[in-house]
């Protein structure tokens, strides 16, 4: 079954500290893997895309890698910022078609 | 700018009664999307329309109905089939076959049954 699973489930951290959020898939055939950040009431708005040949991919002070061989990603960010508090979702699509499998997303706080 | 507009952002729904979600882009794309949210769950997908005039059933789409007439609109109706509604409602649209662009979502509507 084509799943996608994220942990932890939610986060709560001090403003200026590193977090690491994990996703692991079984999706397969995989076609690439994207991470979401999704406001409070708002819709998610893309943050990376990650192809199977990519390692590691940073948008600012969000990296993601990739590991296709164990089927692990995960998104780190760097010196948190009370705007990161939001939901992160990771997002995996099956190869040779548009099917779309979401993970339920880590719920991340950051306080000061 | 470009984007894409959910209206309205609240809706409440008695017993029995049909009720429509808008969506609608600017952004020229020909594949929009309805989705799904609830607590602890991914998103799942309703309906799908690659093109005008044509709509796929997604993976929950009981109790919905959808229409594209224009390549900018996307309305979902919720009936009275659907047993429980109350959710928040995510439209997106891509350009079909591009990837790396990904989705663009609109900003939801939630709808609660009253």
């Amino acid at each position: 079954k084509n799943q996608v699973e994220q942990s932890p489930q939610s986060l709560i951290i001090l403003e200026g500290k590193n977090c690491t959020l994990q996703c692991n898939y079984t999706v397969s055939p995989f076609s690439n893997l994207r991470w979401y950040k999704q406001d409070t009431g708002r819709g998610p708005v893309s943050l990376t895309i990650m192809t199977f040949s990519e390692n590691t991919k940073s948008n600012g002070r969000y990296t993601a890698t990739l590991d296709a061989d164990t089927k692990q990603s995960s998104l780190h960010i760097t010196a948190s910022q009370l705007s990161d508090s939001a939901s992160y979702i990771c997002v995996v699509r099956r190869g040779g078609g548009n099917k779309l499998t979401f993970g339920t997303g880590t719920q991340l706080k950051v306080e000061l | 700018d470009g984007g894409i507009t959910q209206s309205p952002k609240y809706l409440f729904r008695k017993e029995g009664q049909n009720v429509t979600l808008s969506c609608e882009q600017n952004l020229n794309h020909d594949a929009m999307y309805w989705y799904r949210q609830d607590p602890g769950q991914g998103l799942r997908l309703i309906y799908y329309s690659q093109i005008v005039n044509d709509f796929q059933k997604g993976d929950i789409a009981e109790g919905y109905s959808v229409s594209r007439e224009k390549k900018e609109s996307f309305p979902l109706t919720v009936t009275s089939a659907q047993k429980n509604p109350t959710a928040f409602y995510l439209c997106a649209s891509s350009i079909p076959g591009q990837w790396v662009y990904g989705y663009t979502f609109g900003s939801g509507t939630r709808l609660t049954v009253v």
